[in-house]
């Protein structure tokens, strides 16, 4: 089966510039999540949505940050402009529908953010 | 807010020793997750935790939900080379499924 899939893999520009960061989730699954993950902070939850509707996005750092997700099956995190301390690795993570337990969540390989 | 302390923050160990690292938590915690992270790429679940007490197994690896609902630890028994990554854990209280991350394990397994 298909796990989370993220694009691009890695990405290098120049500060100032706009970056969108994809996310495809596993089929079947409601809940989305976007994470950052750096030396210093480790992982940290940015915006996670449940039936594609944006439920908890107080880890957005800044009104640089956006979010979107269209449909069941994709989603976006835009940075406009990007600034050389948004230099991570950006994860995705999609989980499905709870049955009565708290459904593990299930992660992409990232996007190695680096901006110049 | 609530914050997770994974320890230790770091094990180099001989191939064939036993290894465990834990993660305790200031407030309780409905689930507990155990993920492995390797190089360029994205944390994958090792073994989920949905009861208080409950002590789960995946081949050599073994984690429990501690009676608190405060901690949990992970053991990985004759450790091979392959084991090598960084190990986090993670806690879930319920509502909306968000997860609060340990700071991981970096585990080093010298051949």
């Amino acid at each position: 089966d298909a796990g989370v899939i993220q694009s691009p893999r890695h990405e290098v520009t120049e500060m100032g510039q706009e970056v969108t960061l994809r996310c495809k989730p596993i089929s079947g699954h409601n809940s989305l999540f976007w994470y950052r993950q750096t030396m210093m902070r480790g992982l940290e939850l940015l915006i996670y949505f449940n039936n594609n509707v944006p439920i908890d996005d107080s880890g957005m750092p800044e009104d640089r940050f956006s979010a979107k997700m269209p449909n069941a099956s994709f989603s976006t995190l835009k940075i406009q402009p990007s600034e050389p301390r948004d230099s991570a690795v950006y994860f995705c993570a999609s989980s499905p529908p709870g049955t009565g337990v708290n459904q593990p969540q299930h992660f992409g390989d990232g996007t190695r953010l680096s901006i110049l | 807010g609530q914050q997770l302390n994974q320890s230790p923050q770091s094990m180099f160990i001989q191939e064939g020793e036993d290894v465990s690292m834990n993660c305790t938590s200031s407030s309780i915690f409905n689930t507990w997750l155990w993920y492995k992270q390797d190089p360029g790429e994205g944390p994958v679940l090792l073994i989920a935790l949905y009861k208080a007490g409950e002590l789960t197994s995946n081949g050599r690896l073994t984690a429990q939900f501690g009676i608190t609902r405060k901690d949990s630890f992970l053991n990985i028994s004759a450790s091979i080379p392959s084991d090598v990554g960084i190990y986090f854990c993670a806690g879930q209280l319920g509502a909306g499924n968000m997860l609060t991350f340990g700071g991981g394990t970096r585990l080093m397994v010298k051949p």
